[in-house]
C-alpha cells in the first residue's frame, strides 16, 4: 500500500529536549515536506526537500532542522523545542514536479 | 504575505444542500489548483484538483469552477452528506514544482 507514515504520532516532551520525528515513504517519490497546521493559520511549510541532500526552507523554518540522506526519509528535527513549536505536524511526498502531495497521518506535539 | 485567500473560514449547511468554498490568488503563474478534505485526526487528502485551461471540472458531488481572469476557484459540494464534515484546503503551485501554497482552510459542517 502506498502511504506516508509519521512517528510517533503523539509526543508529549518539554522545553528544550532534543526530538526527531521521522517521516519515510515507499512510492519513490523525489518531493518531500514538512507543514505544521496550526487552528486558523492553516498548513505552513516548514522545510522541503526536492531530492537526496537537496533541502531547501519553507515559510516557516525557525527552530526545526531537517535531513535528506535517503530518497524514503525525510526526518524532522527540533533541537530545542520550545512550547510556540506545540503543533499538528504533517510530512508528505510527491513525484518532483506534480503538485498532488500525499500526506502522512500526522504528529501531534506537546511542548511543555 | 498570503497568495491564497480561502473563505468562508466555517460553512454549516444542510443535508442535500450546496456547499460552496471560495479561494482567490495572486500569483498568475500559478496554474495547478488542488482542494485537499481532512478528517479529523487524519492529514489531508486530494479531493480533486484542475489545471487553468478548463473553466470546470466535476467528479461525482465535487466541482471545481475556475475563472482565470478573475483569479478565483471555488468547491461546490451538491446534495451535500454529513459525511462531508470535514475540514476543505485550496492550494495552488507552478507548472513543474511540487511545493503547494494552500489556503487556510474551511470547517465544513453538514447538519443531518
Amino acid at each position: 500500500e502506498a502511504q506516508v507514515t509519521q512517528n510517533p504520532r503523539y509526543l508529549i516532551t518539554v522545553t528544550g529536549k532534543k526530538l526527531t520525528v521521522t517521516c519515510s515513504q515507499n512510492m519513490n517519490h523525489e518531493y518531500m515536506s514538512w507543514y505544521r497546521q496550526d487552528p486558523g493559520l492553516g498548513l505552513r511549510q516548514i522545510y522541503y526537500s526536492m531530492n537526496v541532500e537537496v533541502t531547501d526552507k519553507g515559510d516557516v523554518p525557525e527552530g526545526y532542522k531537517v535531513s535528506r540522506k535517503e530518497k524514503r526519509n525525510f526526518p524532522l528535527i527540533l533541537e530545542s523545542p520550545s512550547p510556540n513549536q506545540t503543533s499538528l505536524y504533517f510530512c508528505a511526498s510527491s513525484l518532483y514536479g506534480q503538485g498532488s502531495q500525499y500526506f502522512g497521518p500526522g504528529t501531534r506535539l506537546t511542548v511543555l | 504575505q498570503q497568495q491564497v485567500k480561502q473563505s468562508p473560514q466555517s460553512l454549516i449547511v444542510q443535508k442535500g444542500g450546496i456547499s460552496i468554498i471560495n479561494c482567490a490568488y495572486e500569483n498568475t503563474a500559478f496554474d495547478y489548483f488542488p482542494w485537499y478534505q481532512q478528517f479529523p485526526g487524519k492529514g489531508p487528502a486530494l479531493l480533486i484538483a484542475i489545471r487553468p485551461d478548463v473553466s470546470e471540472k466535476k467528479e461525482g458531488r465535487f466541482t471545481i469552477s475556475f475563472n482565470k481572469s478573475a483569479k478565483q476557484f471555488s468547491l461546490h459540494i451538491m446534495d451535500s452528506q454529513p459525511g462531508d464534515s470535514a475540514t476543505y484546503f485550496c492550494a495552488a503551485s507552478v507548472r513543474g514544482y511540487s511545493t503547494l501554497t494552500f489556503g487556510k482552510g474551511t470547517m465544513l459542517l453538514v447538519s443531518p
